[in-house]
């Protein structure tokens, strides 16, 4: 167990609908990254949140945007939903120290867009 | 694009050494080899790092070559439970909290 939570589990949406994942980071972490990953690839990186602020963004659309609290636990918003939203979304928390901090992921929420 | 090139699938007897490797010819001096294991449908799991000399931990052994272009890593008495997608992963970058960079990975399944 890493100490990072995710919720919900699983969702289901329609195509142009509206989601928000949840993130909870490990005690003393500050840092948390979001990854998407679809069927049968490895995870990709969508954003990271760095002390409240966004730290980072890989290649997805505005569409995908996302919030970090005082507490550090995070927030990950998509919206106008399409069907290849449809994946696993994970959230990795780290201390956001030094370049050889380490990651530890969450569970993962399932997201089916239908 | 992933800075790697993994084996897509392997087998081990249980009980054996499993050992996967890792090419990433590319690297620089700055960047550092991670591992992580994904079990099915859950989070990825941290295993073990280096930057060039040999890593031990409790999960597993990270051996680099001396040139830094390829790794292996070790799992010494695997078991069904090891049975996971293996991501080798070059940090890129050189400072701050840099994203990982996932290829596809080594299926590794362990067999009784």
């Amino acid at each position: 167990e890493t100490g990072v939570t995710q919720s919900p589990t699983h969702l289901i949406k329609t195509r142009g609908q509206q989601v928000t994942l949840r993130c909870s980071s490990q005690s003393g972490h500050n840092t948390v990254s979001w990854y998407q990953q679809a069927l049968g690839q490895g995870p990709q990186f969508i954003f990271q949140y760095y002390r409240e602020e966004e730290n980072g963004r890989g290649n997805f659309p505005p569409r995908f945007s996302g919030l970090q609290f005082p507490n550090y636990s995070s927030e990950l918003n998509v919206n106008a939903l399409e069907l290849d939203d449809s994946a696993l979304y994970l959230c990795a928390s780290s201390v956001g120290q030094g370049f050889t901090d380490t990651q530890y992921f969450g569970p993962g929420t399932r997201l089916t867009v239908l | 694009d992933a800075k790697t090139t993994q084996p897509t699938s392997m087998d081990c007897a249980e009980g054996r050494a499993a050992n996967l490797p890792c090419n990433h010819s590319t690297i620089s001096g700055n960047e550092y080899v991670y591992w992580y294991r994904q079990i099915h449908s859950q989070g990825p799991q941290y295993i073990i790092h280096g930057l060039k000399n040999n890593e031990t931990n409790e999960m597993a052994s990270l051996i680099i070559t001396e040139d830094r272009k390829s790794s292996t890593l070790i799992l010494p008495h695997a078991t069904l439970r090891d049975t996971a997608v293996y991501y080798c992963i070059v940090r890129v970058g050189v400072s701050g909290n840099t994203p990982l960079v996932f290829g596809k990975g080594t299926r590794l399944s362990v067999i009784a």
